[in-house]
Formats: structure tokens, C-alpha cells, sequence
């Protein structure tokens, strides 16, 4: 069982570059969420969504966009990336709100 | 106020200690709350989750929670060096419509010292 899958793993972005995270997963959770993770502190949602076609922003979602046409995949779109966007970006999902997420195992990203 | 506050680290205890983590919320209406080990470079993952008021046990890990004090605590009986991890308390409520999601502390950092 693959559970959630992230990648890439690690990139490098030059300021005003764009990329998209890629998070899919094979557990038919409907629930999906994005949080990144800066050094020494906790998670902090970036965006979420409950179903297919179905998005919602979470606490720090400036810059970023998020799309989720299937059950299966939501990807994080970074647009003109800014070195405040430095950081370890974890993609989790669950069966429903509020119930344990199973996380992907990160992507670690800096922009310079 | 931060909507999950954990006790501040780092926290070091010896091997074979009790290791006692610590965890208030804000929101009266969370029904659900959850501790996430992370070690360094690693996605957090699952060790406890408790929805009822009272102790809940697994292996040497033991679950609290307190709704009208809204405090949720986690002990680690007998530490080993491996349980050395940040660790991440969440809460959020049970809902299936749109709204739902976890908050998460900021993490206290253990170190059990062989």
C-alpha cells in the first residue's frame, strides 16, 4: 500500500519561478490537505479540500493554488516563488475532518 | 491566543523515565485530538489519538484528556533513546462538511538520554 506520495522530494527554485507539488493517494480518502513546516515549528495549513472539485483555504494559503479534479490527487501550484515559500511542504489526507491523516512523506523546498 | 499550545521545550529525560508531554487547545468545540511523533527529516506519523474524556493506553504510551480543563497530555513509560522525536499535538472537530481540519501545535522536542 503506497498510502500518500509526494514528489518531487527536493527542488530548487529561483525567485519568481513557478512548480507544482504533486500529492496523490490510494486510500480513497476523500479529505486531502497541504501544510507546510518551517524549521523548529509546527504544521500550518495551507490549503485543504473535502472532495473532488472541492477546495478551501486554510491558514496561510497567499501564493499558492490547489485544484483537486479526483479523489486521488491534489497538487499545490506555486506561483512566482519568494524565499518566505522556503520550506518542508507535507501533502496528508483522511478518511473524514477531524479523523488521523496520513501524511506523505515531504518535499523540501528552497527558493533563492 | 494559539489555537493548540504545547509546553515548551526541549524536554530531556533519562532511559527508563517517564516522559510527560503536555497539550492545551482553545477551541471548546474540538472532539478530537491526536499526538504525531516526528523525527528529524521525516514526516510525522500517528502514535495516539483519543476522543473521550479519560486515559487511554497503548504499549507504553498513555493518552489524557481533559475537556472542561481542555488539556490533553502524553506520557511515555520506560523512555527508550529512540523515542527521542519531536513531538506534535493536534485537535479538531468531526465534521463531514467543508471546515474540517486539524490544528497543530508547534511541537515539543524530547531527548531521552541513554
Amino acid at each position: 500500500n503506497a498510502g500518500v506520495t509526494q514528489t518531487p522530494k527536493f527542488r530548487i527554485l529561483k525567485i519568481g519561478q513557478s512548480m507544482t507539488l504533486q500529492c496523490t493517494q490510494d486510500m480513497n480518502h476523500n479529505y486531502m490537505y497541504w501544510y507546510r513546516q518551517d524549521p523548529g515549528m509546527g504544521l500550518k495549513l495551507i490549503y485543504y479540500s473535502v472532495g473532488a472539485g472541492i477546495t478551501d483555504k486554510g491558514e496561510v494559503p497567499n501564493g499558492y493554488n490547489v485544484s483537486r479534479s479526483t479523489t486521488e490527487d491534489f497538487p499545490l501550484r506555486l506561483e512566482l516563488a519568494a524565499p518566505s515559500q522556503t520550506s518542508v511542504y507535507f501533502c496528508a489526507s483522511s478518511y473524514r475532518g477531524g479523523s488521523p491523516l496520513h501524511f506523505g512523506n515531504g518535499t523540501r523546498l528552497t527558493v533563492t | 491566543q494559539k489555537e493548540v499550545e504545547q509546553n515548551s521545550g526541549p524536554l530531556s529525560v533519562p532511559e527508563g523515565a517517564i516522559a510527560s508531554l503536555n497539550c492545551t487547545y482553545s477551541d471548546r468545540g474540538s472532539q478530537s485530538f491526536f499526538w504525531y511523533r516526528q523525527y528529524s527529516g521525516k514526516s510525522p506519523e500517528l502514535i495516539m489519538f483519543i476522543y473521550s474524556n479519560g486515559d487511554k493506553e497503548d504499549g507504553r504510551f498513555t493518552a489524557q484528556l481533559n475537556k472542561a480543563s481542555q488539556y490533553v497530555s502524553l506520557l511515555i513509560r520506560d523512555s527508550q533513546p529512540s523515542d527521542s522525536a519531536t513531538y506534535l499535538c493536534a485537535a479538531g472537530r468531526l465534521r463531514e462538511t467543508s471546515g474540517s481540519r486539524l490544528t497543530f501545535g508547534e511541537g515539543t522536542q524530547l531527548t531521552v538520554n541513554p
